[in-house]
């Protein structure tokens, strides 16, 4: 009864470096979301996955990449890693993306980048 | 485009006393709300939902009713414990819009025993 899960938990960079976020859902959801959290400014869409095969920026999309991998899994990736990318990274996946079904949400990876 | 307003916080309220979280939105169509909240270390688990305007969603003593003559969603709670500590966060979904959902800024209770 795994959900949503994001690996890894906790990650330091330095600047420069690159690294990739994992996320995988076992609930057989075809939408999937990258969101980015920063004190005071709530969730921000970095980007989304309406189905396999398809994905869409969001609100702050630059500096990231995805891969929707297979229905399961939709990675983020970081090419050139800044200091202002330091942020809690969650991964959410729901039913279809235009329904009015929540949102289920991963534990978050902490990201610093020094 | 969309958007949610929550109350500033942080809150600090002692336990069992009443608690009201403000939320309010701005939304091109006809949106179901919700509330999430996120204890410490962990991700957003929704806590309530409505669908439609009068609709009140209720989960573990919380309630929330859609009022859309006021474009409101107030968080309640008549006796909060230690343990509801945590940030609570309003959101919309709106079929009519882009990316589907939308947060608030999120609000940061901490109840004190």
């Amino acid at each position: 009864n795994a959900g949503v899960t994001q690996t890894p938990k906790f990650q330091v960079l330095k600047t420069g470096q690159s690294m990739t976020l994992q996320c995988a859902q076992d609930m057989n959801h075809n939408s999937m979301y990258w969101y980015r959290q920063d004190p005071g400014m709530g969730l921000r869409l970095i980007y989304y996955s309406a189905s396999e095969g398809t994905t869409d920026k969001g609100e702050v999309p630059n500096g990231y990449n995805v891969s929707r991998l297979n229905k399961r899994e939709f990675s983020l990736r970081l090419e050139s890693a800044a200091p202002s990318q330091t942020s809690v990274y969650f991964c959410a996946s729901s039913v279809p993306r235009n329904s009015n079904q929540p949102q289920h949400f991963g534990d978050g990876t902490r990201l610093s980048i020094l | 485009g969309d958007s949610v307003t929550q109350m500033e916080g942080p809150v600090t309220l002692s336990e069992e006393a009443f608690l009201t979280i403000n939320c309010t939105y701005t939304a091109t169509g006809y949106p179901s709300l919700f509330w999430y909240v996120q204890y410490p270390g962990e991700g957003l688990q929704l806590l309530l939902k409505a669908t439609k305007a009068d609709d009140k969603g209720s989960n573990k003593g919380f309630e929330a009713t859609y009022r859309k003559e006021t474009t409101s969603f107030h968080l309640e709670k008549g006796s909060v414990q230690v343990s509801d500590s945590a940030v609570y966060f309003c959101a919309l979904s709106d079929p009519n819009y882009g990316q589907n959902f939308v947060f608030g800024p999120g609000t940061r209770l901490s109840v004190l025993p």
